[in-house]
């Protein structure tokens, strides 16, 4: 049984069009975010959210809207694609009463033609 | 405000031979320290961490790291490398307040010859 899994793990679109990403995860975690992570490998955080209440919004346009329908479900819809939205996006969980060890997903690659 | 420094984009090293690989770190508060490590196409997985007590932490595969304070540094080691160690490996800091915000390093790559 997958910890955190991510749908899809490809996608490839058109400049323009509007995609979505979807993250759950089994180990009931309370907070969960999503990262990019770039061509150079370089990973930052775009959302974090806990109990389903948005605690991170780390300077993201607003093309990108995340939802969180429950605290095991975190989903990242994309507007409007441009070329630099092309990465990978990662989903992650985390219990805030741990210590903060992330668990991750296998990534989602989008690339925008 | 934390920040990661990872010294050394890329570090090829010969199968048996001691992995080193240098990270920095900046924070305002205590912070918790962490090593993952990413295969091809894959997510990342936690090599160990450092929270509280013991300043040598000890994580899988045999890789150990050293906080230390003074420094603000906390390098991972590994003294024999294998094959299978091959993989992209990332330092990261977090605070101790609720939402966890983990900043990562620019990731450093290790090649392992034969």
């Amino acid at each position: 049984d997958t910890a955190v899994s991510q749908t899809p793990k490809y996608l490839v679109t058109q400049m323009g069009n509007d995609k979505s990403i979807k993250c759950e995860q089994n180990l009931g975690h309370d907070t969960m975010y999503w990262y990019k992570q770039d061509s150079k490998k370089f990973l930052k955080i775009m959302f974090s959210y806990n109990n389903k209440e948005l605690i991170i919004n780390e300077t993201v346009p607003n093309r990108f809207s995340p939802k969180s329908p429950d605290k095991a479900h975190l989903n990242l819809h994309i507007n409007s694609l441009e070329l630099g939205d092309s990465a990978v996006y990662f989903c992650a969980s985390s219990q805030t009463s741990g210590t903060g060890e992330l668990f991750f997903g296998e990534g989602s690659r989008l690339t925008v033609l | 405000a934390q920040s990661v420094t990872q010294l050394g984009s890329h570090v090829s090293v010969s199968e048996g031979a001691l992995v080193l690989l240098r990270c920095n770190y900046s924070s305002s508060v205590p912070p918790y320290l962490f090593w993952y490590v990413q295969y091809p196409n894959q997510g990342l997985q936690l090599l160990l961490k450092y929270t509280t007590g013991a300043t040598l932490v000890k994580g899988i595969n045999g890789f150990e790291a050293e906080f230390k304070k003074s420094e603000t540094s906390f390098h991972l080691t590994k003294p024999s490398a294998h094959m299978s160690d091959a993989a992209e490996y990332f330092c990261a800091v977090s605070d101790r307040t609720g939402g966890f915000k983990t900043i990562f390093g620019a990731g450093t790559r290790l090649f392992v010859k034969a």
